[in-house]
Formats: C-alpha cells, structure tokens, sequence
C-alpha cells in the first residue's frame, strides 16, 4: 500500500513568489497535517484538515493557507515568499481525528523549498 | 509555551551498546509523548507513543521512560547498530487533541 506522497519534491522559487504544496494521504486517512522543518529544527505544525475543514492551525502568517480535498488529498499555499520560508514542508496523514497524541501519524518525504 | 529540549544536537556511540536520548519538556506535562525517527532528506518515521499514566514502553530493542516527576523522557536503543543512526525526535500533545510539538531532534551516529 502506498504511503504519504508529496509532490514536488525539490522547489525554487524568488522572494515575493507563490507556490503550491500537494500531498495524497494513504488510502482510507481522512485527516491530513501539514509541518514546516527549518533546517535543524523539529517539524512545526501549520494545518490540520480533516474531512474537508480545517480543524487546527499553527502560529503561521496568512501567507500561508491550505485546503482538503473531497478525496482527503492536500494543498497547501503560500503567497509572497520570504527567505525565511525555505524548508522542509511536510505532510502526514492519520486515520481519523483522534487527537494528536494517540492518533498515529505517517509523514511523507517532504518538499524542500528553497527561497532565493 | 510549552518547550522541549533534547539533550544534545548530537551523539556518538559504539555499535552494540546501548543509546539514551533525552527529552526534557518545561511547564505542563503532556498528556502524550511520541518518539520519532527521521533520515536525511525523509520525514518522521513513528516509533513509539508513551501516556502520562505509563512509566515505560517496549517495543524490540526500544525502550521508553516517561517522568512526570522530572518532566523527562528517554529513549533507550539496546544493542545499536549502524542502521540505528538518524536523527530522533520527541515530540508532545498536551491534552490527546492539540497539535505535535517536536523537539529539535538528537542526531545519533552508531559506530561500528
């Protein structure tokens, strides 16, 4: 059974840009998750959407937004690109919304985006 | 805010003895504590999840400790392998239905 898929995998873009983040949960998870990971840190939480609705965000500007498709799949956006966005954005998705801490989660490879 | 600390960026030991990794937390204790693990360039890998009420977890050569008392939690690989090494992350719910926070990560490296 396939896992979490992201795509792309590796991104450039130029200050001031918009770009799009896509991810496919595994088969059957309804919620999706969304994480960025500087360089040396842990992965910070932006989203979680479950069944469609955004069901929590992290301490992350407007720029940033996401939503969920009616099959479970997710984007996320980001508009206006500053430096401090490069990183690695992840994806994990879980089976239902169980609450963080017991519901397990499966993260995908990440995108790397780089801001130039 | 809630703030976790591993106890070092990095750890170096030789194969076929046993790693411990800390997590510290300040403030309120979680309700949950996640251990993952992650490779270069991949995303977190689940290993273990521990409740506040459970003194310790197993699972193979993995083992878990949770002190509330200490606010504390290690993880212990026994019989390390090279394969072991990568970088491990704790990570805590407050109540079982807020968002993962993760520790920066210790990066272990088993030498053979």
């Amino acid at each position: 059974d396939a896992g979490v898929t992201q795509s792309p995998t590796h991104l450039i873009k130029t200050r001031g840009q918009q770009v799009t983040l896509r991810c496919s949960p595994i088969s059957g998870h309804k919620s999706v998750s969304w994480y960025q990971q500087v360089l040396g840190q842990g992965p910070q939480f932006i989203f979680q959407y479950y069944e469609k609705e955004e069901r929590g965000r992290g301490n992350f500007p407007d720029r940033f937004s996401a939503r969920q498709f009616p099959n479970y799949s997710s984007e996320l956006n980001v508009n206006a690109l500053l430096l401090g966005d490069s990183a690695l954005y992840l994806c994990a998705s879980s089976l239902v919304l169980g609450g963080f801490g017991t519901d397990t989660q499966y993260f995908g490879p990440g995108t790397r985006l780089t801001v130039l | 805010s809630q703030k976790i600390e591993q106890n070092s960026e990095a750890l170096n030991i030789q194969e076929g003895k046993t790693a411990t990794l800390t997590c510290n937390y300040t403030n309120y204790s979680p309700a949950y504590l996640q251990w993952y693990r992650q490779d270069p360039g991949r995303g977190p890998v689940f290993l273990l999840l521990i409740r506040e009420n459970e003194k310790e977890k197993r699972k193979e050569r993995l083992k878990v400790t949770f002190d509330t008392t200490l606010k504390q939690s290690l993880f212990h690989i026994t019989a390390s392998q090279p394969a072991d090494s990568a970088t491990y992350l704790c990570a805590l719910d407050l109540s079982g239905n807020t968002p993962l926070v993760f520790g920066k990560g210790t990066r272990l490296s088993v030498i053979a």
